[in-house]
């Protein structure tokens, strides 16, 4: 079936040391995200990849950077995490084209998450 | 800016109860409308959406009418399991002519059998 996979799906990691968190997509779609959430709320946008146009959200902290080497991956780099970086981290997939008629296209697919902890 | 407005949980019925849970949201034009459910453990999983106003989403008993006139998009199942016990999120696609979703905080409810 065509999904979203996330790895490794639980990350434990120490104060400062550096993480890095992968999402693979079957689903060709050509918009990739990165959300956080943490306990009990919404999920925040972190990033996403139009394409290879990279967005940054204006309050994402500089400690998170994203790579994106072809349509099927997308990698979260989290540079020196602390303790406050704690949380879910969902990817999700969304297939955009530009004059396609609405439907199924505006759908989110997201994977099930990597829950990261920082001893 | 645009936002999404759910009512706090947690919400907490019998089995078999009448269930709903009230969006509101704040945007310009017309936006895509959809909830969103989430398991313990698990990433979100898309539960329904409506496209344009008078829309009626629906998916496993849930169901969701697009309600422009008064910025609503409350989801509602006749008769609530145990199963269905969740996260549930309300969230918008802007049409200001970027790609971001906008969700509400989440409400969770929990079916007693």
């Amino acid at each position: 079936d065509a999904m979203v996979i996330q790895n490794p799906r639980y990350q434990v990691t120490q104060f400062g040391k550096p993480v890095t968190l992968s999402c693979s997509q079957t689903l060709n779609h050509n918009v990739m995200y990165w959300y956080q959430q943490k306990s009990s709320q919404a999920p925040k946008l972190l990033f996403h990849y139009y394409d290879k146009d990279f967005n940054n959200e204006a309050d994402t902290p500089d400690n998170f950077q994203s790579r994106r080497p072809n349509t099927s991956f997308c990698f979260l780099d989290i540079r020196s995490p602390g303790l406050g970086d704690a949380a879910m981290y969902l990817c999700a997939t969304r297939e955009e084209r530009l004059g396609a008629t609405r439907g199924n296209y505006n759908e989110q697919f997201f994977g099930p998450g990597t829950r990261l902890t920082v001893l | 800016g645009d936002s999404v407005t759910q009512m706090e949980g947690p919400v907490t019925l019998s089995e078999e109860a009448f269930l709903t849970i009230n969006c509101t949201y704040t945007a310009t034009g017309y936006p895509s409308l959809f909830w969103y459910v989430q398991y313990p453990g698990e990433g979100l999983q898309l539960l329904l959406k409506a496209t344009k106003a008078d829309d009626k989403g629906s998916n496993k008993g849930f169901e969701a009418t697009y309600r422009k006139e008064t910025t609503s998009f409350h989801l509602e199942k006749g008769s609530v399991q145990v199963s269905d016990s969740a996260v549930y999120f309300c969230a918008l696609r802007s049409t200001s002519g970027t790609y971001k979703y906008i969700f509400g905080t989440g409400t969770r409810l929990k079916v007693l059998a």
